[in-house]
């Protein structure tokens, strides 16, 4: 058990519709990621939030947003979804701003979208 | 840009037999090295890691060195087991707040 908790674990979905998938960091941890891993991209870097604030960023499309609580959980917010966004998404902590490479990844929200 | 490369898969062996999966990079500077190893229906999780040349990496008996003149972090295990199946990343840090992962190799054992 890393101690980060994804909410969902499944989710069927249409395309044109919004969801939200939620992540709680291990204890302690001040840094949260989002990645997205589908079958033919390997795992793709979303987005980082430290402490409440945006760090860095990756690939992540204009139809998806995330934030990071006070209470540092953060949600991952997918708008006007598309067949191509069917993905496992990923999130994981670290505990400071600065990645030794250590990250606690939770066990991942699954998206179908149809 | 900084990236990392991994031998595709699947790669399917015997069990006891030797492992390599072939990873290299492209980073500036001094990256940091892992692998990471994804089991069936969970998140990754750290395996090991090298933060300098010639440092190696090891546990669970899987060792990587990390090599600089050839920009390599191979993965190795002497004698597999069943219970080794599973998706294993190569990983470099690039920069103060990002991992970047190879694109994963799926290892497959038979009894």
């Amino acid at each position: 058990d890393s101690g980060v908790t994804q909410t969902p674990k499944h989710l069927i979905t249409a395309t044109g519709q919004r969801v939200t998938l939620r992540c709680s960091p291990r204890s302690g941890d001040l840094s949260v990621y989002w990645y997205q891993q589908s079958l033919d991209q390997g795992l793709q870097f979303l987005i980082q939030y430290y402490n409440g604030e945006e760090r860095a960023k990756g690939n992540i499309l204009e139809r998806f947003s995330a934030q990071q609580f006070p209470d540092l959980h953060s949600e991952l917010n997918l708008s006007s979804l598309e067949l191509g966004d069917s993905a496992l998404y990923f999130c994981a902590s670290s505990a400071g701003l600065e990645s030794t490479g250590e990250l606690f990844f939770g066990e991942g929200s699954r998206l179908t979208v149809l | 840009g900084n990236s990392v490369t991994q031998m595709e898969g699947p790669v399917t062996l015997s069990e006891e037999a030797f492992l390599t999966i072939n990873c290299t990079y492209t980073a500036t500077g001094y990256p940091s090295l892992f692998w990471y190893v994804q089991y069936p229906g969970e998140g990754l999780q750290l395996l090991l890691k090298a933060t300098k040349a010639d440092d190696k990496g090891s546990n669970k008996g899987f060792e990587a060195t990390y090599r600089k003149e050839t920009t390599s972090f191979h993965l190795e295990k002497g004698s597999v087991q069943v219970s080794d199946s599973a998706v294993y990343f190569c990983a470099l840090t690039s920069s103060a707040s990002k991992i970047i992962f190879g694109s994963g190799t799926r290892l497959s054992i038979r009894p």
